[in-house]
């Protein structure tokens, strides 16, 4: 079965970017399922970032389009974040998962990676 | 967007009872609604979709109703395992959104 697992540093400065990458395994990334991040802030509920097709498409979430880039490598099977002129306020445990249905936009979520907690702290 | 709201924010159940959890949207979403748990350290865990479809290997237990803005989950009999946060998850409009959860909690 499909799993995701993401990576990345756990420190960031304020004012800089945040990277991530989230790696499938068990899969394809070009299966025709969307592909997406979600982050949690610590004790608080869930919000998605943004999504990415195979193909390249993205769509970001309007609260944080101007800051996100999502972008996929097919050679490597993964795709990766990018949240640049980061505050305290993007401290949050940041995970990648799946798009259930097929083509489709907008989705529930199945399977999730394992999430990895990033702060911004000076 | 669409607001979702979930009542209560705590719940308090015995082990064999039976939990009921509320997910309002503020505006209609037909049945494009999911239902999650989340265990502390732990990534949310799907278990239905369609309002009322359970996910593969989800436990009969489970289950969801509702359609437009009021869904509902039930867990028919508390297992120990089941003590965790859950989530509510509108996927009809763009962007999706997520409720704030329901913690359940052992009485």
């Amino acid at each position: 079965q499909v799993q995701l697992q993401e990576s990345g540093p756990g420190l960031v400065k304020p004012s800089g970017t945040l990277s991530l990458t989230c790696a499938v395994s068990g899969g394809s990334i070009s299966s025709s399922n969307w592909w997406s991040w979600v982050r949690q802030p610590p004790g608080k509920g869930l919000e998605w970032i943004g999504e990415i097709y195979h193909s390249g498409s993205t769509n970001y979430n309007p609260s944080l389009k101007s800051r996100v880039t999502i972008s996929v490598d097919k050679s490597k099977n993964q795709f990766s974040l990018k949240l640049s002129s980061v505050t305290a306020a993007d401290t949050a445990v940041y995970y990648c998962a799946r798009g259930g249905v097929k083509q489709q936009t907008n989705n529930w979520f199945d399977p999730w990676g394992q999430g990895t907690l990033v702060t911004v702290s000076s | 967007e669409i607001v979702m709201t979930q009542s209560p924010a705590t719940l308090s159940v015995s082990p064999g009872e039976r939990a009921t959890l509320s997910c309002r949207a503020s505006q209609s979403v037909s049945s494009n609604l999911a239902w999650y748990q989340q265990k502390p350290g732990q990534a949310p865990r799907l278990l239905i979709y369609g309002a009322s479809t359970r996910a593969t290997g989800i436990p009969a237990r489970f289950s969801g109703s509702g359609s437009g803005t009021e869904f509902t989950l039930t867990i028919s009999s508390l297992q120990s395992e089941d003590f965790a946060v859950y989530y509510c998850q509108q996927y009809n409009n763009w962007p999706t959104t997520f409720g704030g959860g329901t913690k359940v909690e052992i009485k």
